[in-house]
């Protein structure tokens, strides 16, 4: 069965520091990575993805760095906020469309002041 | 205003009772995806259609059953076959072609009385 490994299960990081989550997976056929952010009793939601082609991806203060050799991949949260303190989850898939995404069992971040 | 609605947000179940999730969506996407999510599990697939008149099980299928007769809809019924229905149930769509990116409604949570 595809799997993702995420780790780790849950984090605590003091407020204005770095938050770094980190998933692996086997199959190399995956070739679309998303991270997605999951508040208590909300749907989850899209907030960074990479593909393969490239090593870093950053959007504000997350960034996503994807090891290919490794087949590993992570999440950067610079400057942590209580704001933050979420459920987030990897995923990956295989072929661009259409196709289930593969999730990690997600990591329970708390941002503490 | 585009989306993703799911209804009832919560939802009980008598012993031997069939109960349906709704599912709707208003942003024209190809695919629909059901996952059920337990604390510590992530978030696991159920069964997802990407096109009208068809679907495909995914890992936890048994106990489920689905439809998809409109594009907009894709309601989920628990059968009495499920024996274990508490959970948070997630409903999702994609555009087909390149963009993966999954939107999530924000979730029924059904519990067994």
């Amino acid at each position: 069965q595809q799997q993702v490994k995420q780790s780790p299960q849950s984090l605590i990081v003091q407020k204005g520091g770095i938050s770094i989550i980190n998933c692996a997976y086997e199959n190399t056929a995956f070739d679309y990575f998303p991270w997605y952010q999951q508040f208590p009793g909300k749907g989850p939601a899209l907030l960074i993805a990479i593909r393969p082609d490239v090593s870093e991806k950053k959007e504000g203060r997350f960034t996503i760095s994807f090891n290919k050799s490794a087949k590993q991949f992570s999440l950067h949260i610079m400057d942590s906020q209580p704001g933050d303190s979420a459920t987030y989850f990897c995923a990956a898939s295989i072929n661009s469309g259409n196709t289930p995404l593969v999730f990690g069992k997600g990591t329970r971040l708390s941002v503490i002041a | 205003d585009g989306g993703i609605t799911q209804s009832p947000k919560y939802l009980f179940r008598k012993e031997g009772q069939n109960v349906t999730l709704s599912c709707e969506q208003n942003l024209n996407h190809d695919a629909m995806y059901w996952y059920r999510q337990d604390p510590g599990q992530g978030l696991r697939l159920i069964y997802y259609s990407q096109i009208v008149n068809d679907f495909q099980k995914g890992d936890i299928a048994e106990g489920y059953s689905v439809s998809r007769e409109k594009k907009e809809s894709f309601p989920l019924t628990v059968t009495s076959a499920q024996k274990n229905p508490t959970a948070f149930y997630l409903c999702a769509s994609s555009k087909s072609g390149i963009e993966e990116t999954q939107y999530f409604g924000p979730g029924t949570r059904l519990l067994v009385l």
